[in-house]
């Protein structure tokens, strides 16, 4: 069974902290997404990423930026939180040309 | 306009309904489509996957794809309390990424 873990899942923060979500999969997928999911608007695509070291913004990049430096890692920053980012986080990797895509169980973020 | 169009519910049922679940599109490129179930305060897992047009059915759980009418639709038959939960339609050009709907709540009533 595919696996993405994520290292939270209820996480606290001030307004203006540096705020870090990781993510780790174990099926060896080249993509990775990071979307953010709230009541009425559903999800919508923070970040996705192709290969090591590539990125590309998606749909809300404002106000993150994300890493990955090894295949089955995908960090999404918060560079200094705001409370609208209060939200559900949610990872997600596919392979292969199905797109089939996998999450994790989500990091609740409250921004305070 | 979104792709991607899902009535949000919520749906309230009796145990044993049917249940239809349907989401409209409007990209006519779209040719993989999925649904997803997510329960309270977890990450969605994928439920149905299903290529271009055509019925598949697993136990339970039928997803039907109509590429003519830009439509999908998921049925559950003999619905059960463990059923309540967001499910969420997805779909894609084969490019990577996935539209999704913004989802349709369920709660099924013992």
């Amino acid at each position: 069974d595919v696996k993405v873990t994520q290292s939270s899942r209820y996480l606290v923060k001030r307004t203006g902290e540096k705020v870090f979500l990781e993510c780790v999969q174990d099926m060896d997928h080249e993509n990775m997404f990071w979307y953010r999911q709230d009541p009425g608007l559903g999800l919508r695509l923070i970040y996705f990423s192709y290969d090591v070291k590539m990125k590309e913004k998606g749909d809300i990049p404002e106000g993150y930026s994300v890493s990955r430096e090894k295949k089955e890692r995908f960090s999404l920053i918060l560079e200094s939180a705001s409370t609208n980012q209060t939200s559900m986080y949610l990872c997600a990797s596919s392979g292969g040309t199905r797109d089939i895509q996998y999450f994790g169980a989500g990091t609740r973020l409250s921004v305070l | 306009q979104k792709e991607v169009e899902q009535d949000p519910g919520p749906l309230s049922v009796p145990e044993g309904a049917i249940v239809s679940l349907n989401c409209t599109y409007s990209n006519s490129a779209f040719q993989y489509f999925m649904w997803y179930r997510q329960y309270s305060r977890k990450g969605p897992e994928l439920l149905m996957y299903t290529y271009s047009s055509g019925n598949k059915e697993d136990g339970r759980f039928t997803a039907q794809v109509d590429k003519s009418s830009k439509y999908i639709s998921l049925f559950i038959r003999d619905s059960q309390p463990s059923d309540s939960a967001t499910y969420l339609c997805a779909m894609s050009e084969g490019a990577n990424n996935l539209f999704f709907g913004t989802g349709t709540r369920l709660t099924v009533i013992p």
